[in-house]
């Protein structure tokens, strides 16, 4: 069975670091490119990153640039955000997804979701 | 950027109802855009891929359509369970999604 089970989020202070991480199973990682997709609360779904297969291309949405960065351990399965300089506004659901293989963007496995809540 | 505009916002609809759901593109994306239902605690689900291909395991009453700027998602005679919110995605240039319809019983 295809899964991704992402862990990681929390209750953190504005200024504040976080390491998400999303472990999968069922399927060959290593060729999937993979992305974080945000949901806040009452707000839609919103794209935060994305990582190729091989870890060379990163790309982010503008409001997180600089402060939290996308990786991948193929050998773990595993990919991460690590989110640092957290505010406010960054208060949400963060799903990992899988990009279907063979359509260059659309999301075809999402995982269940891990809180992140910044708050003082 | 390209931005995403889906209306209504809000749609009221009986079971068996049909429901056609608008995205509009800022800028033209051929048709690199996908469809998602999404349930309060529930992860997003996959609907549709370049425009019009059902994914596996979608129930056929979901169809797409369109190219270019305008889009459209219908659901030919609305289930019990297709009561959510639906979101578009562009990816031609990125990821954007649209702001959501959400769908509810009238």
């Amino acid at each position: 069975e295809v899964q991704l089970v992402e862990s990681g989020g929390g209750l953190v202070q504005p200024g504040g670091s976080l390491r998400l991480s999303c472990v999968v199973s069922g399927f060959s990682f290593s060729n999937y490119y993979m992305s974080w997709v945000r949901q806040a609360p009452g707000k839609g779904l919103e794209w935060v990153a994305s990582l190729k297969q091989d870890g060379s291309e990163r790309n982010y949405v503008d409001s997180v640039k600089g402060r939290f960065t996308i990786s991948r351990d193929n050998a773990r399965n595993s990919v991460y955000l690590q989110m640092s300089s957290l505010r406010a506004e960054d208060t949400a659901v963060y799903y990992c997804a899988r990009v279907k293989q063979g359509d260059a963007g659309s999301m075809d496995v999402w995982g269940q979701g891990t809180t992140v809540t910044v708050s003082s | 950027d390209i931005q995403m505009t889906q209306s209504p916002s809000t749609l009221s609809a009986s079971v068996g109802d049909r429901v056609t759901i608008t995205c509009r593109a800022s800028q033209n994306i051929n048709n690199w855009l996908a469809w998602y239902q999404k349930k309060p605690g529930k992860a997003p689900k996959f609907l549709i891929y370049r425009a019009s291909n059902l994914e596996s395991g979608v129930p056929s009453r979901f169809s797409g359509s369109g190219s270019g700027t305008e889009f459209t998602l219908t659901i030919s005679s609305l289930q019990p369970d297709d009561f959510a919110t639906y979101y578009c995605q562009q990816y031609i240039t990125y990821w954007t999604f649209g702001q959501g319809t959400n769908v509810e019983i009238k």
